[in-house]
């Protein structure tokens, strides 16, 4: 198994430029999350997904979007990227709802926006 | 008000000695799970332990405990024996209710083992 995997692992983009983070996961988990990590910030959710054709806003959703159209991909998109989502994205997935259900990470993308 | 408080940003551990990093937590809800998750310089984020808000006793797991004080809301992790690859970003993080679907997570504390 695969576990969670993330395309691209590095991207830069130009300001203004638009951009899709892939996340796929091989766990059939029905819960995936995005996160953005910056230094002394530890990690904020951006948007996260309970299932298929679902998806919902996290603490900082501005600027991104998300679908879930296949239960095993959650993708990110960068409509017109700015220089503050020059950050490290992670991807994860969880099983259940339990509150003993960890999430497991993906290995990250580091996205430079000049 | 901060979900998740981590109130060490560096920490420097001689190896060999035991470790606590601190993690305080804020919730009103009875049911939740607390997580801690290990960085490495790599960047992965790999899950070391858990505790729910309605154990007993302590997790452990390997050389990892978690020190869990309900009353004081704080979920403080001990790494005993601490080896050099111990050296990483350590993040506390908490779900809550049956029904959370977020993660809460703290700022993290870098912890360096000394040889």
């Amino acid at each position: 198994n695969a576990g969670v995997t993330q395309t691209p692992k590095f991207r830069v983009l130009k300001t203004g430029q638009s951009m899709t983070l892939l996340c796929a996961q091989d766990m059939n988990h029905e819960y995936m999350y995005w996160y953005r990590q910056d230094p002394g910030m530890g990690l904020r959710l951006i948007h996260y997904s309970v299932g298929e054709g679902t998806t919902a806003k996290g603490e900082v959703p501005d600027g991104y979007n998300v679908s879930r159209l296949k239960k095993q991909n959650f993708l990110l998109g960068l409509e017109s990227a700015a220089p503050s989502q020059t950050s490290v994205y992670f991807c994860a997935s969880s099983y259940g709802l339990a509150d003993y259900n960890e999430q497991f990470f993906g290995p990250g993308t580091r996205l430079t926006v000049l | 008000a901060q979900k998740i408080t981590q109130t060490q940003p560096g920490m420097f551990v001689q190896e060999k000695e035991a470790v606590t990093l601190d993690c305080t937590y804020d919730t009103s809800d009875p049911s939740y799970g607390l997580f801690w998750y290990k960085q490495p310089s790599s960047g992965e984020m790999i899950f070391l332990i858990y505790q729910g808000s309605y154990d007993q006793q302590n997790a452990t797991e390997g050389r990892y405990s978690l020190n869990f004080q309900k009353a004081r809301k704080s979920a403080n992790l001990v790494i005993s024996a601490s080896q050099l690859g111990d050296s990483a970003m350590y993040f506390c993080a908490m779900r809550e209710g049956w029904a959370g679907n977020q993660f809460y997570f703290g700022t993290g504390t870098s912890l360096t083992v000394i040889p």
